[in-house]
């Protein structure tokens, strides 16, 4: 398995706090991502990062932050949560990124309860 | 923007027969395209994927898809299913450019049934 650990993996907080989520890896790879899993939508990208301290915009990264101060760790921040947020947050990694049809490695998923 | 459209948002079929889940593609380049398998409570692991190498993938457990350039589908098959399989299953695709982003779709929900 690959070396990704979420944390934490259950938060619950309340409307208009910070919240950060972070995802370490072991493997050393270039490319990390943060989606959020919703019914009815799949995964959806929020932002990702292709190399330290170099990160771009997915999709639906409105109310998203990201950081990415060395290899290892990528960190999402909702600077102040709301209810459309609660969702089930993934961290991925990629040696190669995926438009060089590189695999895609997932963490265990980060469940967020924004009350 | 490249996209996938997944058709049955859920499929229940009996153990023993054939799995089909159905992956549409919206691109005008040549795709890269993915199938990834999630397990309850779990993230994706890949199952398999298309690099223009083959139009006939194989990948793990059993599965395998076929890349269908003027249907623009990569469909995903199994001969025969087993109760392992109950899972939620995506089809995505990867951008062009910079950026190396995965576009997913929005998921079919198999059931296996004795």
């Amino acid at each position: 398995d690959a070396g990704i650990t979420q944390s934490p993996r259950h938060k619950v907080t309340e409307t208009g706090t910070p919240v950060t989520l972070r995802c370490h890896q072991t493997e050393n790879h270039r490319y990390m991502y943060w989606y959020r899993q919703d019914p009815g939508h799949g995964l959806r990208l929020i932002h990702y990062s292709y190399g330290v301290k170099d990160t771009d915009k997915g999709e639906v990264s409105d109310g998203y932050s990201v950081s990415r101060s060395k290899t290892e760790d990528f960190l999402l921040t909702l600077e102040s949560a709301t209810s459309s947020q609660t969702s089930v947050y993934f961290c991925a990694i990629s040696e190669s990124g995926t438009g060089g049809a590189g695999e895609l490695f997932f963490g265990e998923g980060s469940r967020l309860t924004v009350l | 923007a490249q996209s996938v459209t997944q058709l049955g948002s859920h499929v229940s079929v009996s153990e023993g027969a054939l799995v089909l889940l159905r992956c549409n593609y919206s691109s005008s380049v040549p795709p890269y395209l993915f199938w990834y398998v999630q397990y309850p409570n779990q993230g994706l692991q890949l199952l398999l994927k298309y690099t223009s190498a083959a139009t006939l993938v194989k990948g793990i457990n059993g599965f395998e898809a076929e890349f269908k350039k003027s249907e623009t589908s990569f469909h995903l098959t199994k001969p025969s299913a087993h109760m392992s399989d109950a899972a939620e299953y995506f089809c995505a695709v990867s951008g062009t450019g910079g950026g190396n982003k995965l576009t997913f779709g929005t998921g079919t929900q198999l059931k296996v049934e004795l």
